[in-house]
């Protein structure tokens, strides 16, 4: 079964430390991958994607993601964490089957909160 | 300019009511998507079209009804409103080009409550 896991619901940590969210996926096809961000009361934000090469993909905001196909993960993280990163991350996962790869399956979101 | 736009951004209405969202794109795009968003923040496509023509029409009460005038606007409208139906809804688009994938451009989102 085609399915996206995050693995944690909240992450809180302070200013300036490093932070990793966890993006854990199972699939039979190929895939694309991307990370969205939600700020409060608001649409969602692309962040980064992976869609084939380097599988070191680098985004907005300083955040960066590791594509690891043997392990099919594609954790997303940050050196360094601002305030204004306090949000919502949503992985996403297009499984690319019969050329078709419209639809996006998100996993449940991780709240990052960053304390001062 | 906004890219993808929602209209109204807050819906407060009562059980049974019919009411209608809209969305509208102004990137050129020929793929749009609704999205809900539940309490818990969990997102799941409902209903995707190209170009007019739906593509993607998941497990969805036949209350929602999708409608795609054009290749700029989706609209959804929701008929007899039920409490369960409280949610945020997403809108989103993207440009389909064969094999590629290309990023999905949300609207603000809809935030619908059911009294």
């Amino acid at each position: 079964a085609q399915s996206v896991t995050q693995l944690d619901s909240q992450v809180p940590v302070f200013e300036e430390a490093p932070v990793e969210l966890r993006c854990n996926y199972s699939s039979s096809v190929s895939v694309y991958l991307f990370w969205y961000v939600q700020y409060p009361n608001q649409g969602l934000q692309l962040l980064l994607k992976y869609l084939s090469g380097s599988t070191l993909v680098k985004g907005i905001n300083g955040f960066e993601a590791e594509f690891n196909k043997s392990q099919t993960s594609f954790h997303l993280r940050k050196p360094s964490v601002h305030i204004s990163d306090t949000a919502e991350y949503f992985c996403a996962v297009s499984f690319i089957s019969s050329g078709s790869a419209r639809q996006l399956t998100f996993g449940s979101g991780t709240q990052l909160t960053v304390l001062p | 300019d906004t890219a993808v736009s929602q209209t109204p951004k807050y819906l407060v209405t009562q059980m049974g009511n019919d009411k209608s969202i809209k969305c509208e794109q102004n990137l050129g795009h020929d793929t749009m998507y609704w999205y809900k968003q539940d309490s818990k923040k969990f997102l799941k496509i409902m209903f995707s079209y190209n170009n007019k023509e739906l593509i993607i029409n998941e497990t969805v009460p036949n209350r929602f009804s999708p409608k795609s005038p054009d290749k700029a606007h989706l609209n959804l409208h929701i008929n007899s409103l039920e409490l369960g139906d409280s949610a945020v809804y997403f809108c989103a688009s993207s440009q389909f080009t064969g094999a590629s994938y290309n990023e999905q451009f949300f609207g603000p989102g809809t935030r619908l409550t059911v009294l």
